[in-house]
């Protein structure tokens, strides 16, 4: 149980153009999904928090324009990367919270982006 | 402590040893600790989330304790076995934030 899936695993693209990381949970329904990052040697990093039907919360520091997160149902958060460069390549990964199980989060298994 | 650290960042130990291993955290506005087991190209796998302190949760060989008011814990791995090689994460749920703070990971390699 508690499975969550992120496509792709791994994405390269060009400067300039975007890029969509969808974030599933399986098998359970999740009221909130978040964002993260990590950069090489670096701790993972949240970027937003989402809710299903409203406006995910950004971190400081993250642009909200240029990651667009759109969490449409319980079951999926999707994250975009519009126009995208270089310094954007990163771990993305994603977690979902169930509902009714306010301190638990389980990940993706992420996704790898390379802008070239 | 406003960050997450842990320590060490990596670490070798013997087939059959015991290890253990430290998560500073954050004590004020504290909610949950988190502990997570990572295998590369795999979804961290959830091993314990604790709340209380004095807590002590088991899975398996597998043990973590807890201390909210001078803000550490420990895992504890008994009788190593290659399968836990992996990275070991820590993060802190707190501070009126939803999401977790990590800190780096303690890369374990278990040498047959």
């Amino acid at each position: 149980g508690a499975v969550v899936s992120q496509h792709p695993s791994w994405v390269i693209c060009k400067s300039g153009t975007s890029v969509k990381i969808e974030c599933r949970s399986l098998d359970f329904q999740a009221t909130t999904m978040f964002w993260y990052r990590q950069f090489p040697k670096q701790s993972l990093m949240l970027m937003a928090t989402s809710n299903e039907g409203s406006k995910a919360t950004y971190e400081q520091g993250v642009e909200k324009d240029k990651f667009l997160i759109n969490h449409a149902s319980l079951t999926l958060s999707t994250l975009t990367v519009t126009s995208a460069h270089p310094e954007d390549s990163s771990f993305y990964i994603c977690s979902a919270n169930p509902l009714a199980a306010i301190y638990e989060q389980y990940f993706g298994p992420g996704t790898r982006l390379t802008v070239t | 402590i406003l960050n997450v650290e842990q320590s060490p960042q990596s670490l070798h130990v013997q087939e059959g040893d015991s290890t253990n291993f430290t998560c500073s955290f954050p004590s004020s506005n504290f909610y949950a600790l988190h502990w997570y087991r990572w295998e590369t190209a795999k979804s961290p796998e959830a091993l314990f989330v604790m709340t209380l302190n004095g807590d002590e949760k088991k899975k398996g060989r597998i043990s973590a304790t807890l201390n909210t008011k001078e803000g550490y814990s420990y895992l504890y791995i008994k009788g190593s076995q290659p399968e836990d090689s992996a990275t070991y994460l820590c993060a802190s749920l707190g501070g009126g934030a939803d999401g977790l703070t990590f800190g780096k990971g303690t890369h374990l390699i278990i040498q047959p």
